[in-house]
């Protein structure tokens, strides 16, 4: 299964973007990048996911390189509630293990006023 | 609707006690999960439900022991636990439809073994 590597914190002032970066450097061709959030204490918040392509939805960007080796989460505007921990993960895709997440150590994004 | 809910918030208890953690969600979801966190750690899979057969277990402690009685609900029913047991017991649901699973989660029950 695939790793992610996340710089442990990161900081970024409000209003401004945030760009996480992901690095997954072993990602297998039919493996997803997944991004979800922790708000302290609180359960996890799905975010966005990729397969090659670069998505957006109302919450973020998702940017893939064209090797897949790596990612970036941009939140676009940030503000204060986006403070968080931030997980990039990869979805296992062994035969009947499909549902399993392979959590990294995500990265702690503190969005300052 | 995207509502894991689960009961009850906190729980404190001793070793030799037995408790239940539960979990309810209406969204349709086939597969059903429960995960342990540990301060400042990623969750950690424990059990996973589809179709309300159990489907995977990471070899979790016969302490824990899990229940699906119907597609919305989940339990984890709780004996002997041991102190370093405490932690954040988080349950997620994810339709299990195939290539896609995204899961949605709970926010928890904060679990204090004395």
């Amino acid at each position: 299964d695939a790793k992610t590597t996340q710089p442990p914190s990161m900081d970024c002032a409000e209003g401004r973007a945030a760009n996480l970066p992901c690095n997954h450097s072993t990602i297998s061709g039919n493996e997803y990048v997944y991004w979800y959030r922790q708000i302290h204490s609180q359960g996890p918040q799905y975010i966005i996911h990729g397969l090659k392509n670069n998505e957006t939805n109302e919450m973020a960007s998702l940017i893939i390189t064209e090797d897949r080796k790596s990612s970036t989460l941009i939140l676009p505007h940030a503000t204060l509630r986006d403070t968080a921990v931030y997980y990039c993960i990869v979805r296992a895709v062994n035969a009947g293990n499909n549902r399993k997440l392979i959590w990294g150590l995500g990265t702690s994004l503190a969005v300052n006023p | 609707d995207t509502e894991v809910t689960q009961t009850p918030k906190h729980l404190v208890m001793g070793m030799t006690n037995k408790k239940s953690l539960k979990c309810e969600q209406h969204m349709g979801h086939r597969a059903m999960y429960w995960y342990k966190q540990k301060a400042k750690k990623p969750p950690e899979l424990m059990f996973v439900y589809s179709y309300e057969k159990l489907s995977i277990n990471e070899s979790v402690p016969s302490r824990f022991s899990p229940e699906c009685p119907n597609s919305s609900l989940l339990n984890l029913h709780l004996h002997a636990l041991q102190p370093e047991d405490s932690a954040l017991y988080l349950c997620a649901s994810s339709q299990d439809s195939g290539s896609v699973e995204t899961q949605y989660f709970g926010p928890g029950t904060r679990l204090t073994v004395l």
